[in-house]
C-alpha cells in the first residue's frame, strides 16, 4: 500500500535554532509534495508546493530562506525551519500526491515546539 | 481570504445520527475535493475523493459534490463517538496548477 512516512514525529528546538524534517512516500511515485503548518489553533497553511522536474512554489508569507526544501527524487522531500521562534510552532505535515490521480497522502507530522 | 470555506465550524450529533458537513471552494479552477478526518493529536486521514457531479458512498459516508457551485458536502449516518474529530476539506485544481487547499474544518462530536 502508498505510506508518507514523515520524521521526526515531534521535536523540541530553542529559540533561534534550525531543524529538519523529511518525508518519504512509501509504495508510490510522488509526483508533487505539498508541505502543511498546521497552527496550534487547528487551522492549516500551505507553505509549498514542490513539484519533479519543476520549481518549489511557495505561498505568501513563506519563503525559501525560512524554509528550504530539497526534492531530489520522487520518493524523498525534507523541509528545514530556519531560525525557530514561538510563531513557528504547530504540526508540519506533508502530503504527497500520486502520480496524476487525486490521491494526497500524508505524513504522520512533525510537532515542532521551540523554547 | 480563506478559498475554501467549511461550515459549520463545529457539529454536536447524538450517537446514531446523521451529521451534515459542508464545504464551498470560491477559486472556479477547482476540479478535485477531498475530506479528510483528523482525530486529536493525530495527522489528517482521506476519507474520501470526489472529483465527478453526483454522489459516492462508503460505508457510512456519503460524499455529494455539485461542480457548478464547487459544493462538497459530507454525510456521516448512523454517527458513532468514534467519529468526533476534525473534518477538513480540501480542494485543488488538476494539471499545472495543482495546489490543494484546505479549509478550517469542521469539529464534529458524536456524544454517546
Amino acid at each position: 500500500g502508498a505510506l508518507v512516512y514523515q520524521y521526526p514525529r515531534r521535536t523540541i528546538c530553542k529559540s533561534g535554532t534550525s531543524m529538519r524534517m523529511e518525508c518519504q512516500a512509501v509504495g508510490f511515485q510522488a509526483t508533487s509534495v505539498a508541505w502543511y503548518r498546521q497552527s496550534p489553533q487547528k487551522t492549516f497553511e500551505l507553505i509549498a508546493l514542490s513539484t519533479v522536474n519543476s520549481a518549489i512554489k511557495y505561498e505568501q508569507n513563506f519563503t525559501q530562506e525560512k524554509f528550504p526544501i530539497s526534492h531530489p527524487n520522487l520518493s524523498f522531500s525534507s523541509m528545514t525551519v530556519l531560525n525557530a521562534y514561538l510563531e513557528d510552532r504547530g504540526l508540519y505535515l506533508c502530503g504527497a500526491r500520486e502520480g496524476r490521480n487525486e490521491r494526497l497522502f500524508f505524513g504522520h507530522g512533525t510537532k515542532l515546539s521551540v523554547l | 481570504q480563506q478559498k475554501v470555506q467549511q461550515s459549520p465550524e463545529s457539529l454536536i450529533v447524538p450517537e446514531g445520527g446523521m451529521a451534515s458537513l459542508n464545504c464551498t471552494s470560491s477559486d472556479r479552477n477547482v476540479d478535485y475535493f477531498w475530506w479528510y478526518r483528523q482525530h486529536s493529536g493525530k495527522s489528517p486521514k482521506m476519507l474520501m475523493s470526489i472529483f465527478s457531479n453526483g454522489e459516492k458512498e462508503e460505508g457510512r459516508f456519503t460524499v455529494h459534490l455539485n461542480k457548478a457551485s464547487l459544493h462538497t458536502s459530507l454525510h456521516i449516518r448512523d454517527s458513532q463517538p468514534s467519529d468526533s474529530a476534525l473534518y477538513l476539506c480540501a480542494a485543488a485544481p488538476s494539471g499545472g496548477n495543482y495546489k490543494p487547499t484546505f479549509g478550517k474544518g469542521t469539529s464534529l462530536v458524536v456524544h454517546p
